[in-house]
C-alpha cells in the first residue's frame, strides 16, 4: 500500500537549517507530483512546495520562497525539503503528500504522518 | 492571491445533515478537494474533483460547486465524523496550492 515516512524535523534555533526528507514506498513514486504542506500548531493548513513529477516544475509558497528548496530522488524514492533561515513561524508538523494525477490541480490523496519542527532559541 | 473562505465552525446533532461551505471568486470553475482532518492525524481525502469519493469513504460524503461556493455535505452525520475539514483548490494564476481555512465540524 501507499506509504509516505517523513523525518528530519526537530529543535533548530532561529537561523539554523534543517532538511526534511519522504520516503515513499507502494508506488511508482516517478509518476506522481510531490507536495509539502505544514500545520503550525493549532492552525490550519499551509501549503509550502510543488514539485513535479520529473522534479522539473517547482514552486513554492511566498513564505518559504528562498529559503526552502524541495527536490526528489526517484532513485531513493525520496522527496526532501531543505529549510534554511528558519524562523519561529516555521514551527508546524510538515507533512508530505502525494498528488494524484498528471495534473497540479489533482488532488492529494496520500499524506504521510508528518515531523514536527520547532523553531526556538 | 485566491482565498478560500470556510466557517470555523459548524454544528449537527447525530442523524441530521452537515453543510460545509467554501466560498471563492469563481469556485465553480475550479476543482475543489476536501480534506477530512482528525486530532492528531494527518489529513485525508474525503471528496475530490468537486463530488467524486475515493474508494473507503463513506457515500454519506457529497460534494458540489457552482459559482462562487463549494459545498461538502455529510447526511446522517455520526459522532466519528466530528473533524475539521479543508477545502482546497490549485491556483493556476499564481501556481500555488490554496487551503481553506478550516471548520470544525462538531456533533452535538
Amino acid at each position: 500500500q501507499v506509504q509516505l515516512v517523513e523525518s528530519g524535523g526537530g529543535l533548530v534555533k532561529p537561523g539554523g537549517s534543517l532538511r526534511l526528507s519522504c520516503a515513499a514506498s507502494g508506488f511508482t513514486f516517478s509518476d506522481y507530483f510531490m507536495t509539502w504542506i505544514r500545520q503550525a500548531p493549532g492552525k490550519g493548513l499551509e501549503w509550502v512546495s510543488y514539485i513535479s513529477s520529473t522534479g522539473n516544475t517547482i514552486y513554492y509558497a511566498d513564505s518559504v520562497k528562498g529559503r526552502f528548496t524541495v527536490s526528489r530522488d526517484s532513485a531513493k524514492n525520496s522527496l526532501y525539503l531543505q529549510m534554511n533561515s528558519l524562523r519561529a513561524e516555521d514551527t508546524a508538523v510538515f507533512y508530505c503528500a502525494r498528488g494524484q494525477g498528471g495534473y497540479s490541480s489533482s488532488q492529494l490523496d496520500s499524506w504521510g504522518q508528518g515531523t514536527l519542527v520547532i523553531v526556538s532559541s | 492571491s485566491y482565498v478560500l473562505t470556510q466557517p470555523p465552525s459548524v454544528s449537527v446533532a447525530p442523524g441530521k445533515t452537515a453543510r460545509i461551505t467554501c466560498g471563492g471568486n469563481n469556485i465553480g470553475t475550479k476543482s475543489v478537494h476536501w480534506y477530512q482532518q482528525k486530532p492528531g492525524q494527518a489529513p485525508v481525502l474525503v471528496i475530490y474533483y468537486d463530488s467524486d469519493r475515493p474508494s473507503g469513504i463513506p457515500e454519506r460524503f457529497s460534494g458540489s460547486n457552482s459559482g462562487n461556493t463549494a459545498t461538502l455535505t455529510i447526511s446522517r452525520v455520526e459522532a466519528g465524523d466530528e473533524a475539521d475539514y479543508y477545502c482546497q483548490v490549485w491556483d493556476s494564476s499564481s501556481d500555488h496550492v490554496v487551503f481553506g481555512g478550516g471548520t470544525k465540524l462538531t456533533v452535538l
